[in-house]
């Protein structure tokens, strides 16, 4: 089956440490995307990757880092910058042009 | 600049009635548009999309949805509402993508649709 997987589904970090997020993708797509989601505040763009090793801010990249050293893997850390990263991470993935983006299934982050 | 603004963040229906969600956009180019549902702690998924064919658009699980530019509307319908279709909803606009070139996805806030017994 093709897809998008992210791991862990649940995860709690405490203040001061760096966690990373991954996500895979076996659809052959060229794009990656990574979304916050807050309750009522829809989802926001933290980072997007058009190609392997290149990589672009959204609007809220501030205290989060990302690598595309592979098409298949966008994996998204959270540094001890982000001031609130207690939030639902999705990623998705897209054929470049096509807009229409598939999403994997969240992780959530606690911070203790 | 792109936005989409869902009206009431919170829908009530009863289950056989119809389910009617608002959609309104902003786009200083012809829009893709969409609209996706997110059940409880799980992704998104894709319900329908308008990609500036037929204005009317059908989905999955039975909505459906319709492009008005002069209203810049995109509401979301669905003639006789289901105990399953209680979920969030988003709507969500793209300025057009050609050749390689990348469309950004813009998300409204949300709707959450609760369907009565």
């Amino acid at each position: 089956d093709g897809g998008i997987t992210q791991s862990p589904k649940y995860l709690f970090r405490k203040e001061g440490q760096n966690v990373t997020l991954s996500c895979e993708q076996n659809l052959n797509h060229d794009a990656m995307y990574w979304y916050r989601q807050d309750p009522g505040q829809g989802l926001r763009l933290i980072y997007y990757s058009q190609i392997v090793n290149d990589f672009q801010k959204g609007d809220i990249a501030e205290g989060y880092s990302v690598s595309r050293e592979k098409k298949e893997s966008f994996p998204l850390t959270v540094t001890s910058a982000q001031k609130n990263p207690t939030a639902f991470y999705l990623c998705a993935s897209s054929m470049v042009a096509a807009n229409e983006q598939f999403f994997g299934p969240g992780t959530r982050l606690t911070v203790l | 600049a792109q936005s989409v603004t869902q009206l009431g963040s919170h829908v009530s229906v009863s289950e056989g009635a119809l389910v009617l969600l608002r959609c309104n956009y902003s786009s200083s180019v012809p829009p893709y548009l969409f609209w996706y549902v997110q059940y409880p702690n799980q992704g998104l998924q894709l319900l329908l999309k308008y990609t500036s064919a037929a204005t009317l658009v059908k989905g999955i699980n039975g909505f459906e949805a319709e492009f008005k530019k002069s209203e810049t509307s995109f509401h979301l319908t669905k003639p006789s509402a289901h105990m399953r279709d209680a979920a969030e909803y988003f709507c969500a606009v793209s300025d057009r993508a050609g050749g390689t070139s990348y469309g950004k996805l813009t998300f409204g806030q949300g709707t959450i649709l609760t369907v009565h017994p």
